[in-house]
């Protein structure tokens, strides 16, 4: 079973416009974690927030973690075509990663 | 620096066979993960090994084995194949020291049980 959910399911957006997806989960976390996967194939560690940690940044990611509400939300600034891929947001306890379904992000020249 | 290798890349094999997986960690991390992703899910954690022994399980039956060697590199056996079995496999690599809290992904096996 899947810990988080993300919302949207799928996002299409123009080149240089924001993109926003949200993850929800249901149990206790050490930390919460933001992967990107394109086209199928290995994952990529974009950023990683801690239960204590409220915001944080890298580049043109920023991710907030709401522990009271369950939730936590990924934005990527400016996209750029390349930003094209399927997003996981992926919740760490106990050793192991428990990930959402994912959202599909395309953005369009 | 290399970082997570798996191999094969793809695998065709039949119901009722037995499959081996394999995995390299990156450099200086010595635990080892394993998930299965069916299409269109997310990664499912299957189990991880450190210092050679199985440390955590997902809820995977037991037809999902796996070792881990001295030099950290891992192999994950399924055996009695069902067609639910098709998936990507992904390989992560983290370090035990401080918070061992990112995994590495390798690029995955993508198996086909027919």
């Amino acid at each position: 079973s899947q810990q988080g959910e993300e919302d949207p399911q799928a996002l299409s957006i123009q080149e240089g416009e924001n993109a926003t997806m949200n993850c929800s989960y249901k149990t206790s976390i050490n930390n919460l974690q933001w992967y990107r996967q394109n086209s199928g194939r290995g994952l990529v560690h974009l950023i990683l927030i801690r239960s204590n940690e409220r915001e944080k940044h890298s580049g043109r990611l920023r991710v907030t973690l709401d522990t009271s509400k369950k939730s936590s939300s990924l934005l990527i600034t400016a996209s750029r075509a390349a930003d094209t891929a399927s997003y996981f947001c992926a919740t760490g306890f106990d050793y192991k990663l428990s990930f959402g379904a994912g959202t599909t992000v395309t953005v369009r020249a | 620096d290399a970082g997570v290798t798996q191999s094969p890349t793809h695998l065709i094999k039949t119901r009722g066979q037995q499959v081996t997986l394999r995995c390299s960690p990156k450099s200086g991390h010595d635990t080892v993960s394993w998930y299965q992703q069916a299409l269109g899910q997310g990664p499912q954690f299957i189990f991880q090994y450190y210092e050679e022994e199985e440390r955590q399980r997902g809820n995977f039956p037991d037809r999902f084995s796996g070792h881990q060697f001295p030099n950290y590199s891992s192999e994950l056996n399924v055996n009695a194949l069902l067609l639910g079995d098709s998936a990507l496999y992904l390989c992560a690599s983290s370090f035990s020291g401080g918070t061992q809290e990112t995994q590495y992904f390798g690029p995955g096996t993508r198996l086909l049980v027919l």
